[in-house]
């Protein structure tokens, strides 16, 4: 069964702190992996990954792919409480429907002053 | 540009009722999905639109699930009849192309009583 793990479930670090947020993927028919950040309520497009070892970058905020070992991550440095959020990983799966996103659980960071 | 809005944002309802969600994509984009998710379980597919023609609704848990999308804009969920196991917040996203970057809306916090 195709599946995303994200790990931490959840983080507590300072502001000014690096985190990094793992994204491992087993799905049949990879064609991406998407971030997104999630606050109160929508979830917000972070990146779009489809390339090994390319990594994107925006702000303090960047990830990079490896395709080879099925993971992701994405760093943030400088955390700031505005940093505080969920980050979801989702997969899309071009097997089934066009676009369809598998997502992990996601991983709870929460920033304190 | 507004964003994909869903109405409502919470709602409140006694199993065996039923209850209609509604997503608004972003304008011009054909292709609408629907997810859903369940208390500590990550976000799952439902199915996806493009315009109005269902294009893989293979993750609609059962028949009392029905989504349509008449005339390719707005699009409904309805639930009928609700049971306790539906409960969640169900998301639905809009992209321009099925290639593209899905946008998420608020989505809708549905309680079964």
């Amino acid at each position: 069964e195709d599946k995303v793990v994200q790990s931490p479930l959840s983080l507590v670090v300072h502001e000014g702190d690096t985190v990094t947020l793992n994204c491992s993927y087993e799905v049949t028919n990879f064609r991406s992996l998407l971030w997104y950040k999630q606050e109160k309520k929508a979830p917000t497009f972070l990146f779009m990954l489809t390339s090994s070892g390319i990594e994107k970058k925006s702000g303090r905020l960047s990830s990079i792919l490896d395709k080879k070992e099925l993971f992701s991550i994405l760093n943030i440095t400088a955390t700031q409480t505005g940093d505080s959020a969920v980050y979801l990983c989702a997969v899309e799966n071009y097997g089934g429907s066009q676009g369809n996103l598998i997502f992990g659980k996601g991983t709870k960071l929460s920033v304190k002053p | 540009e507004a964003g994909v809005t869903q109405f409502p944002s919470h709602s409140v309802i006694e199993k065996g009722q039923t209850v209609t969600l509604r997503c608004d994509p972003i304008s011009g984009h054909d292709n609408l999905y629907w997810y859903r998710r369940v208390m500590g379980k990550e976000i799952k597919f439902l199915l996806h639109f493009v315009k109005e023609s269902k294009q893989d609704e293979s993750g609609m848990p059962n028949n009392r699930f029905l989504a349509e999308r008449t005339g390719g804009t707005y699009s409904t969920l309805k639930v009928q009849p609700a049971e306790l196991e539906d409960s969640g917040v169900y998301f639905c996203a809009s992209s321009q192309d099925s290639w593209y970057i899905q946008y998420f809306g608020a989505g809708t916090r549905l309680s079964v009583l």
